[in-house]
């Protein structure tokens, strides 16, 4: 039983280049998001998707584009790293419709240098 | 907007002893999440509280949710070192089922 699975865990990145943080799930949820984690900032919400096709923007959405495909996946795209957004990137989806809590995925680290 | 306050953000305490975390929140919800993060490791949902007055314990840790009053303790007893770990309260924002908004965090370290 997979849950949530991202990729990378780690990347390095120098200012100025883009890469794809990917996240898939395997539990036919409806609700997917990104946060980040910062020390000291707890996690903030980026984007999240409640459905293919629908996304929006969370609390910290600069610097970051999503698609929502698919049911099960859920990208979030740098377009142009900036050493700001060096950070722990968590996915975390649920059903939509239920009260229940969030599932994480392991977490990827970026630093951008 | 939605605010959620932890405190202590960081607590030291030694085995055997009991502390609470306090988690307090701006406005209106009955939906409030708690979570435990080892270092390095991702979130892991400990507690769900879906109604004012709701308490739920689960071993050494018990949580309670008071609405009225925008807050939500986390009570530890007689603390052990595996207790060690950051604990995150979340909020529903706007009761929407899935917007979450965390709290920053507390940082326990049991010690012997």
């Amino acid at each position: 039983n997979a849950g949530v699975t991202q990729t990378p865990k780690f990347q390095v990145l120098k200012t100025g280049q883009s890469m794809t943080l990917q996240c898939a799930q395997d539990m036919n949820h409806e609700y997917m998001s990104w946060y980040r984690q910062d020390p000291g900032m707890g996690l903030r919400l980026i984007h999240y998707s409640v459905g293919a096709g629908i996304t929006d923007q969370g609390e910290v959405p600069n610097g970051y584009n999503v698609s929502r495909s698919t049911t099960e996946d859920f990208p979030l795209r740098l377009l142009s790293a900036a050493p700001s957004q060096t950070s722990v990137y968590f996915c975390a989806s649920k059903n939509s419709g239920s009260t229940g809590e969030l599932f994480f995925g392991e977490g990827s680290r970026l630093t951008v240098l | 907007e939605l605010k959620v306050e932890q405190n202590p953000l960081f607590l030291s305490m030694q085995e055997g002893k009991n502390y609470t975390i306090y988690c307090n929140y701006s406005t209106t919800s009955d939906r409030l999440y708690w979570y435990r993060q080892d270092p390095g490791k991702s979130l892991e949902s400990l507690f769900v509280l879906l109604s004012n007055g709701a308490v739920k314990q689960e071993g050494r840790l018990m949580a309670s949710l008071d609405t009225k009053a925008r807050l939500s303790t986390l009570h530890i007893t007689a603390a052990v070192h595996d207790l060690s770990a950051t604990y995150f309260c979340a909020v529903d924002s706007g009761g929407s089922n899935y917007k979450l908004t965390f709290g920053k965090g507390t940082l326990l370290t049991v010690n012997p």
